[in-house]
Protein backbone atom coordinates (compact mmCIF):
# COMPACT_ATOMS: atom_id res chain seq x y z
CA UNK A 1 0.00 0.00 0.00
CA UNK A 2 0.86 3.84 0.06
CA UNK A 3 2.25 3.81 -3.39
CA UNK A 4 2.25 7.10 -4.92
CA UNK A 5 3.39 7.72 -8.97
CA UNK A 6 5.11 10.32 -10.77
CA UNK A 7 4.59 10.99 -14.65
CA UNK A 8 7.15 11.46 -16.56
CA UNK A 9 9.74 9.74 -15.23
CA UNK A 10 11.93 12.10 -17.61
CA UNK A 11 11.38 14.87 -19.46
CA UNK A 12 13.89 17.14 -22.10
CA UNK A 13 12.45 20.36 -23.29
CA UNK A 14 13.31 23.30 -25.18
CA UNK A 15 13.73 26.53 -23.12
CA UNK A 16 10.35 28.86 -22.87
CA UNK A 17 8.27 25.90 -23.04
CA UNK A 18 5.90 24.51 -20.68
CA UNK A 19 6.39 21.28 -19.07
CA UNK A 20 3.60 19.63 -16.61
CA UNK A 21 4.55 16.63 -13.83
CA UNK A 22 1.62 14.59 -13.00
CA UNK A 23 1.84 13.19 -9.44
CA UNK A 24 -0.87 10.01 -8.06
CA UNK A 25 -1.64 8.56 -5.29
CA UNK A 26 -2.56 4.93 -6.53
CA UNK A 27 -4.24 3.21 -3.26
CA UNK A 28 -5.02 5.65 -1.08
CA UNK A 29 -6.49 9.41 -0.65
CA UNK A 30 -4.24 11.82 -0.55
CA UNK A 31 -5.91 14.97 1.08
CA UNK A 32 -2.26 17.03 0.74
CA UNK A 33 0.20 16.64 -1.53
CA UNK A 34 3.85 18.17 -1.45
CA UNK A 35 6.14 19.23 -4.20
CA UNK A 36 10.05 19.36 -4.08
CA UNK A 37 12.96 19.70 -6.10
CA UNK A 38 16.64 18.43 -5.59
CA UNK A 39 19.66 19.74 -7.31
CA UNK A 40 22.78 17.59 -7.61
CA UNK A 41 24.15 16.48 -4.38
CA UNK A 42 22.05 18.81 -2.42
CA UNK A 43 18.79 17.76 -0.31
CA UNK A 44 15.75 17.86 -1.03
CA UNK A 45 13.68 21.17 -0.69
CA UNK A 46 10.01 22.20 -0.03
CA UNK A 47 8.43 24.03 -2.97
CA UNK A 48 4.99 23.93 -2.09
CA UNK A 49 2.29 22.56 0.03
CA UNK A 50 -1.73 21.64 -1.70
CA UNK A 51 -5.00 20.50 -0.37
CA UNK A 52 -7.15 19.14 -2.81
CA UNK A 53 -9.72 21.25 -4.18
CA UNK A 54 -7.59 24.87 -2.72
CA UNK A 55 -4.86 27.34 -3.79
CA UNK A 56 -1.32 26.10 -2.89
CA UNK A 57 1.02 27.14 -0.18
CA UNK A 58 4.16 28.31 -1.67
CA UNK A 59 7.47 28.28 0.20
CA UNK A 60 9.45 31.65 0.30
CA UNK A 61 11.49 32.34 -2.64
CA UNK A 62 9.29 30.30 -4.83
CA UNK A 63 7.50 31.79 -7.61
CA UNK A 64 3.88 30.51 -7.74
CA UNK A 65 3.53 32.01 -11.56
CA UNK A 66 6.00 30.48 -12.90
CA UNK A 67 5.49 26.99 -10.58
CA UNK A 68 1.75 26.37 -11.00
CA UNK A 69 -0.17 23.44 -9.02
CA UNK A 70 -3.15 21.54 -9.67
CA UNK A 71 -4.63 19.33 -6.63
CA UNK A 72 -7.65 18.95 -8.81
CA UNK A 73 -9.14 15.90 -6.64
CA UNK A 74 -7.82 13.43 -3.54
CA UNK A 75 -5.71 11.30 -5.79
CA UNK A 76 -3.59 13.34 -8.47
CA UNK A 77 -2.16 16.89 -8.38
CA UNK A 78 -0.13 18.54 -11.24
CA UNK A 79 3.08 21.16 -11.49
CA UNK A 80 3.35 23.26 -14.03
CA UNK A 81 6.54 24.59 -14.96
CA UNK A 82 6.03 27.71 -17.29
CA UNK A 83 8.48 28.77 -19.72
CA UNK A 84 11.49 26.82 -18.68
CA UNK A 85 14.60 27.92 -18.54
CA UNK A 86 17.57 25.79 -18.07
CA UNK A 87 17.97 26.87 -14.20
CA UNK A 88 14.92 25.17 -14.02
CA UNK A 89 16.58 21.45 -14.64
CA UNK A 90 16.21 19.83 -11.57
CA UNK A 91 15.10 16.44 -10.03
CA UNK A 92 11.19 16.98 -8.94
CA UNK A 93 10.04 14.83 -6.46
CA UNK A 94 6.07 14.68 -5.13
CA UNK A 95 4.66 13.53 -1.73
CA UNK A 96 1.28 12.80 -0.63
CA UNK A 97 -0.61 11.92 2.73
CA UNK A 98 -3.70 11.12 3.88
CA UNK A 99 -5.63 10.79 6.76
CA UNK A 100 -5.26 7.17 7.64
CA UNK A 101 -3.68 8.00 11.11
CA UNK A 102 -2.95 10.58 13.95
CA UNK A 103 0.99 11.17 12.30
CA UNK A 104 -0.27 10.91 8.17
CA UNK A 105 3.15 9.39 6.58
CA UNK A 106 4.15 11.38 3.88
CA UNK A 107 5.00 9.02 0.60
CA UNK A 108 7.18 9.82 -2.08
CA UNK A 109 6.79 9.25 -5.75
CA UNK A 110 9.77 8.17 -7.55
CA UNK A 111 10.73 11.51 -8.89
CA UNK A 112 10.66 13.19 -12.83
CA UNK A 113 13.69 14.54 -13.93
CA UNK A 114 13.61 18.03 -15.51
CA UNK A 115 16.54 19.18 -18.37
CA UNK A 116 15.85 22.30 -19.98
CA UNK A 117 17.71 22.96 -22.86
CA UNK B 1 10.10 21.79 13.88
CA UNK B 2 12.71 21.31 15.83
CA UNK B 3 16.32 20.82 14.47
CA UNK B 4 18.48 17.14 13.90
CA UNK B 5 21.94 16.59 13.59
CA UNK B 6 23.54 13.49 11.95
CA UNK B 7 26.93 12.04 10.39
CA UNK B 8 27.77 13.56 6.95
CA UNK B 9 28.61 9.36 6.30
CA UNK B 10 29.16 5.78 7.52
CA UNK B 11 30.38 2.88 6.08
CA UNK B 12 29.11 -0.86 7.45
CA UNK B 13 29.44 -3.94 6.56
CA UNK B 14 27.36 -6.16 4.50
CA UNK B 15 25.06 -8.31 7.09
CA UNK B 16 26.28 -6.44 9.65
CA UNK B 17 23.30 -4.67 12.03
CA UNK B 18 23.91 -0.64 11.02
CA UNK B 19 23.28 1.85 13.83
CA UNK B 20 22.21 5.24 12.77
CA UNK B 21 22.29 8.25 14.76
CA UNK B 22 20.07 11.72 15.07
CA UNK B 23 20.29 14.35 17.46
CA UNK B 24 17.15 16.05 18.18
CA UNK B 25 18.09 17.63 21.84
CA UNK B 26 14.76 20.53 20.92
CA UNK B 27 12.28 17.91 20.07
CA UNK B 28 8.93 18.89 21.08
CA UNK B 29 6.56 16.73 23.23
CA UNK B 30 3.94 16.47 19.72
CA UNK B 31 6.56 16.08 17.60
CA UNK B 32 7.35 12.64 15.95
CA UNK B 33 10.84 11.50 14.79
CA UNK B 34 10.93 10.26 11.00
CA UNK B 35 12.90 8.33 9.43
CA UNK B 36 13.65 7.83 5.47
CA UNK B 37 16.11 6.91 2.99
CA UNK B 38 16.66 7.80 -0.53
CA UNK B 39 18.35 5.27 -3.07
CA UNK B 40 20.26 7.73 -5.49
CA UNK B 41 18.15 9.04 -8.00
CA UNK B 42 14.96 7.78 -6.63
CA UNK B 43 12.53 9.48 -4.46
CA UNK B 44 12.66 9.28 -0.73
CA UNK B 45 11.21 6.07 0.96
CA UNK B 46 9.53 5.68 4.18
CA UNK B 47 11.46 3.45 6.21
CA UNK B 48 9.74 4.14 10.14
CA UNK B 49 8.53 6.93 12.78
CA UNK B 50 7.70 6.92 16.53
CA UNK B 51 6.75 9.20 19.32
CA UNK B 52 8.62 8.16 22.38
CA UNK B 53 8.11 4.15 22.37
CA UNK B 54 11.00 2.25 20.90
CA UNK B 55 9.43 0.59 16.78
CA UNK B 56 10.01 -2.14 15.10
CA UNK B 57 8.70 -3.22 11.57
CA UNK B 58 10.27 -5.30 8.54
CA UNK B 59 12.91 -2.27 7.48
CA UNK B 60 14.25 -1.60 10.61
CA UNK B 61 14.29 -1.01 14.24
CA UNK B 62 13.59 2.94 15.93
CA UNK B 63 15.07 3.58 19.35
CA UNK B 64 14.75 6.81 20.97
CA UNK B 65 15.86 7.56 23.94
CA UNK B 66 14.04 8.36 27.29
CA UNK B 67 14.23 11.99 27.38
CA UNK B 68 13.88 11.79 23.22
CA UNK B 69 16.77 13.98 23.01
CA UNK B 70 18.06 11.15 20.59
CA UNK B 71 17.39 8.52 18.15
CA UNK B 72 19.11 5.31 16.63
CA UNK B 73 17.71 3.53 13.71
CA UNK B 74 18.77 0.02 13.25
CA UNK B 75 19.00 -1.72 10.09
CA UNK B 76 19.53 -5.47 11.76
CA UNK B 77 21.46 -7.05 8.44
CA UNK B 78 22.53 -4.19 6.16
CA UNK B 79 22.77 -5.14 2.64
CA UNK B 80 24.43 -3.64 -0.28
CA UNK B 81 21.38 -2.68 -1.32
CA UNK B 82 20.66 -0.29 1.85
CA UNK B 83 23.54 1.75 -0.12
CA UNK B 84 21.23 5.34 0.35
CA UNK B 85 21.29 8.44 1.97
CA UNK B 86 19.41 8.47 5.43
CA UNK B 87 17.56 11.01 6.65
CA UNK B 88 16.16 11.56 10.04
CA UNK B 89 13.25 14.28 10.39
CA UNK B 90 11.39 15.42 13.54
CA UNK B 91 8.05 16.62 12.50
CA UNK B 92 4.67 17.26 14.07
CA UNK B 93 2.37 14.70 13.25
CA UNK B 94 -0.46 15.73 10.94
CA UNK B 95 -1.06 15.17 7.07
CA UNK B 96 -0.77 18.92 6.47
CA UNK B 97 2.95 19.23 7.84
CA UNK B 98 5.84 19.56 6.09
CA UNK B 99 8.91 17.42 6.01
CA UNK B 100 12.42 19.69 6.38
CA UNK B 101 14.92 17.65 4.96
CA UNK B 102 18.52 18.33 6.27
CA UNK B 103 21.97 16.45 4.83
CA UNK B 104 21.22 12.98 6.17
CA UNK B 105 23.55 10.39 6.64
CA UNK B 106 25.10 8.86 3.17
CA UNK B 107 25.80 5.16 4.03
CA UNK B 108 27.69 2.61 2.08
CA UNK B 109 27.28 -0.95 2.38
CA UNK B 110 30.69 -2.95 1.40
CA UNK B 111 31.03 -6.25 0.89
Amino acid sequence: GAVVSQHPSWVICKSGTSVKIECRSLDFQATTMFWYRQFPKQSLMLMATSNEGSKATYEQGVEKDKFLINHASLTLSTLTVTSAHPEDSSFYICSAAGTSGPTDTQYFGPGTRLTVL
Amino acid sequence: DAKTTQPTSMDCAEGRAANLPCNHSTISGNEYVYWYRQIHSQGPQYIIHGLKNNETNEMASLIITEDRKSSTLILPHATLRDTAVYYCIVRVGAAGNKLTFGGGTRVLVKP
